[in-house]
């Protein structure tokens, strides 16, 4: 089955500085990569995602992009803000409509990174 | 609220006894997830339904573990004789999927925290 490995577990930046937190996973039938903010308490929130059609997405201060070949991806956020503060999950899916009917989508989380933004 | 609503939040119970925990799921969405979240890990995939059939259940529900979604809408997860090991987050998600257009990301409820004493 699938393995999605995160590293740092842990990353502490100042505020106003970027942040990169990659991801590796293992099955290279995997074409759908999330990220999930998940503050003390909450419900996990999807941030940001990205198909394996494309090698790089952005919205506003977040980025993800994806190195099929060397099965990779990363999270890069710009000018943090002490709201960025929280626990980031990546994840990795077999997700498309040309395979069975009964594919059932299921996410391999990695172990999270603890994120927090130093003021 | 038209989120995904999980009902109790939190659940404390004596080792032995059994419980149950209730998703219900964003009204349109065919597929139910359960996950598990134990402190400083990632969800866990449990189970599975498409609509009410349960299609898939992971190597870590045990036979203690046993899910239902009877009519494709909510869906329980009830533990049997439970452990200090089943401690634990347990996260509900539904999406739409299986279509050539509409698909939606996972949207996750809350979760239900078990204490297991």
């Amino acid at each position: 089955g699938e393995n999605v490995e995160q590293h740092p577990s842990t990353l502490s930046v100042q505020e106003g500085d970027s942040a990169v937190i990659k991801c590796t996973y293992s099955d290279s039938a995997s074409n759908y990569f999330p990220w999930y903010k998940q503050e003390l308490g909450k419900r996990p929130q999807l941030i940001i995602d990205i198909r394996s059609n494309v090698g790089e997405k952005k919205d506003q201060r977040i980025a993800v992009t994806l190195n099929k070949t060397a099965k990779h991806f990363s999270l890069h956020i710009t000018e943090t803000q002490p709201e960025d503060s929280a626990v980031y999950f990546c994840a990795a899916s077999i997700w498309g409509a040309l395979r069975s009917n009964f594919g059932n989508e299921k996410l391999t989380f990695g172990t999270g990174t603890r994120l927090t933004i130093i003021p | 609220d038209t989120g995904v609503s999980q009902n109790p939040r939190h659940k404390i119970t004596k080792r032995g006894q059994n419980v149950t925990f209730r998703c219900d799921p964003i009204s349109e969405h065919n597929r139910l997830y359960w996950y598990r979240q134990t402190l400083g890990q990632g969800p866990e995939f449990l189970t599975y339904f498409q609509n009410e059939a349960q299609l898939e259940k992971s190597r870590l529900l045990s036979d203690r573990f046993s899910a239902e979604r009877p009519k494709g809408s909510f869906s329980t997860l009830e533990i049997q004789r439970t452990e200090q090991g089943d401690s634990a987050m347990y996260l509900c998600a539904s999406k739409y999927g299986g279509a050539l257009q509409g698909d939606t990301e996972a949207f996750f409820g809350q979760g239900t925290r078990l204490t297991v004493v």
